[in-house]
C-alpha cells in the first residue's frame, strides 16, 4: 500500500506475556521511528532506525523493549515480560530521512490484562 | 530536557470562524516544526511544517507561525469546518521529534 502500515490493529495479552507489533514503512523510507501514545497524550519517542540500524533507541523505557528492521524496511518492535503499565497505542512512522515530515500508521493498541 | 507544550488542552470554535492553535517549545536548537492532525482511532495526519529560517508558512486554510525569539509557534485555521475537529499536536526536531501533548478542537454548528 502507499502508507505506512501497522499490524495487529489491536493486541490484547496477559501480564507476562511476550508480543510483536509490526510495522511495515513507505517504500524507499530510509528513517523509521515507534512512538507510545498514552490516552489524551502525545506519542512519545521511543526508537529510531536509519537503514538496517537503530540510530537513537534513548527513548526505550527500560530492556524489556526491543526493536529491529533486520532488512532496512518492516520493523518488529519486541515487548517481553509485558506488564500492564505497557497498554498504549504503539506508533510507527517513516520518513525519506531524519528531517523530514513524519508519515504514521494507525497504530496498534496493545492492552494487558 | 527538550518539552514541547501547547498552552490550552481543548478549543472550542463556532463553525466559519478561524481557530488559532498555540505551541511553545524548549530546545532553542530546534530547527523544524510540524503541526499534525490526529482524529479517533488513527495515527497522527500531516498538515503543515516550518523550518526555523522562516517566521510563516501557508498552506490551504491553514497558516503557520514561528517565533524563534519566544520559542512559540501557532496553527491558524480559517473557516473551521466539523472535519475540522480533531486533536492537534505541535513536534519540534531537536535530535528527534518531540511532540507538544495536544489540544482538542471542537467545532460547534
Amino acid at each position: 500500500g502507499a502508507g505506512v502500515s501497522q499490524t495487529p490493529s489491536n493486541k490484547v495479552t496477559e501480564k507476562g506475556k511476550y508480543v510483536e507489533l509490526r510495522c511495515d514503512p513507505i517504500s524507499g523510507h530510509t528513517a523509521l521511528y515507534w512512538y507510545r501514545q498514552s490516552l489524551g497524550q502525545g506519542p512519545e519517542f521511543l526508537i529510531y532506525f536509519q537503514g538496517t540500524g537503530a540510530a537513537d533507541d534513548s527513548g526505550l523505557p527500560n530492556d524489556r523493549f526491543f526493536a529491529v528492521r533486520p532488512e532496512g524496511s518492516v520493523s518488529t518492535l519486541k515487548i517481553q515480560r509485558t506488564e500492564r503499565g505497557d497498554s498504549a497505542v504503539y506508533l510507527c512512522a517513516s520518513s525519506l530521512s531524519r528531517e523530514e515530515k513524519l508519515f504514521f500508521g494507525s497504530g496498534t493498541q496493545l492492552s494487558v490484562l | 530536557g527538550e518539552s514541547v507544550g501547547l498552552h490550552l488542552p481543548t478549543l472550542s470554535v463556532q463553525e466559519g470562524d478561524n481557530s488559532i492553535i498555540n505551541c511553545a517549545y524548549s530546545n532553542s536548537a530546534s530547527d523544524y516544526f510540524i503541526w499534525y492532525k490526529q482524529e479517533s482511532g488513527k495515527g497522527p495526519q500531516f498538515i503543515i511544517d516550518i523550518r526555523s529560517n522562516m517566521d510563516k508558512r501557508q498552506g490551504q486554510r491553514v497558516t503557520v507561525l514561528l517565533n524563534k525569539t519566544v520559542k512559540h509557534l501557532s496553527l491558524q485555521i480559517a473557516a473551521t469546518q466539523p472535519g475540522d475537529s480533531a486533536v492537534y499536536f505541535c513536534a519540534g526536531h531537536g535530535q528527534n521529534f518531540v511532540f507538544g501533548p495536544g489540544t482538542r478542537l471542537s467545532v460547534l454548528p
